[in-house]
């Protein structure tokens, strides 16, 4: 059964770098079939996609996001990573790491089938 | 960017009636890539539904998704006590892919 588990820091100071790793077990990440992504969650808020990532390297952002953000995959621990640069208060979220099924021809974005517990990440001083 | 407008904000029923859920597209959605989500108060999402009106697994048959183009229902044909939650769709096959506000179904 995949598993995906949320690590990090949990408070992060305003202007630094926000910075998590999704562990996948129970399957493999190198999986031709799947992307894996991020999405986020401001308290009582809706869902915002942050970005996804393919195993051979290929990303998509948010357009809303991509100047800040960087997506990392690395095959070999079976893990992915976002770090998020320059936080400021309102990236204050739970955030969730998630499989995603994206259909052939689309522009690497699907829907997510699998979901970590997601992580609740403070922006304060 | 396709925004997603769902409605109503609140749904108040009681257990074993009709829950009609709607969720409306700025724009056609291609192939009708439209998923829907459950949440439950500190849980992640659950996909409920893939493609418009494909049920994902293990999700019971009182759950269905319909339409095309720009707009898109869920239906749950009789509620249970576990399915009053908030419910998500959200588009994907183009970036940026995007979430609804959410529908929240209560207990009346």
């Amino acid at each position: 059964q995949l598993q995906l588990q949320e690590s990090g820091p949990r408070l992060v100071k305003p202007s630094e770098t926000l910075s998590l790793t999704c562990t996948v077990s129970g399957g493999s990440i190198s999986s031709s079939s799947y992307y894996w992504g991020w999405i986020r969650q401001p308290p009582g808020k809706g869902l915002e996609w942050i970005g996804t990532i393919y195993y051979s390297g290929s990303t998509y952002y948010n357009p809303s996001l991509n100047s800040r953000v960087t997506i990392s995959i690395d095959t070999s621990k079976n893990q992915f990573s976002l770090k998020l640069r320059s936080v400021p208060a309102a990236d204050t979220a739970v955030y969730y790491c998630a499989r995603s099924d994206v259909p052939y021809g689309a522009v690497g974005t699907g829907y997510f089938d699998q979901w970590g517990q997601g992580t609740r990440v403070t922006v304060s001083s | 960017e396709i925004v997603l407008t769902q409605s109503p904000g609140t749904l108040s029923l009681s257990p074993g009636e009709r829950a009609t859920l709607s969720c409306r597209a700025s724009q056609s959605v291609s192939s009708s890539y439209l998923a829907w989500y459950q949440q439950k108060p500190g849980q992640a999402p659950r996909l409920l539904i893939y493609g418009a009106s494909y049920r994902a697994t293990g999700i019971p048959d009182r759950f269905s998704g319909s339409g095309s183009g720009t707009d898109f229902t869920l239906t749950i044909s009789r509620l249970e006590p576990e399915d009053f939650a908030v419910y998500y769709c959200q588009h994907y096959g183009t970036s940026p892919l995007t979430f609804g506000g959410g529908t929240k179904v209560e207990i009346k």
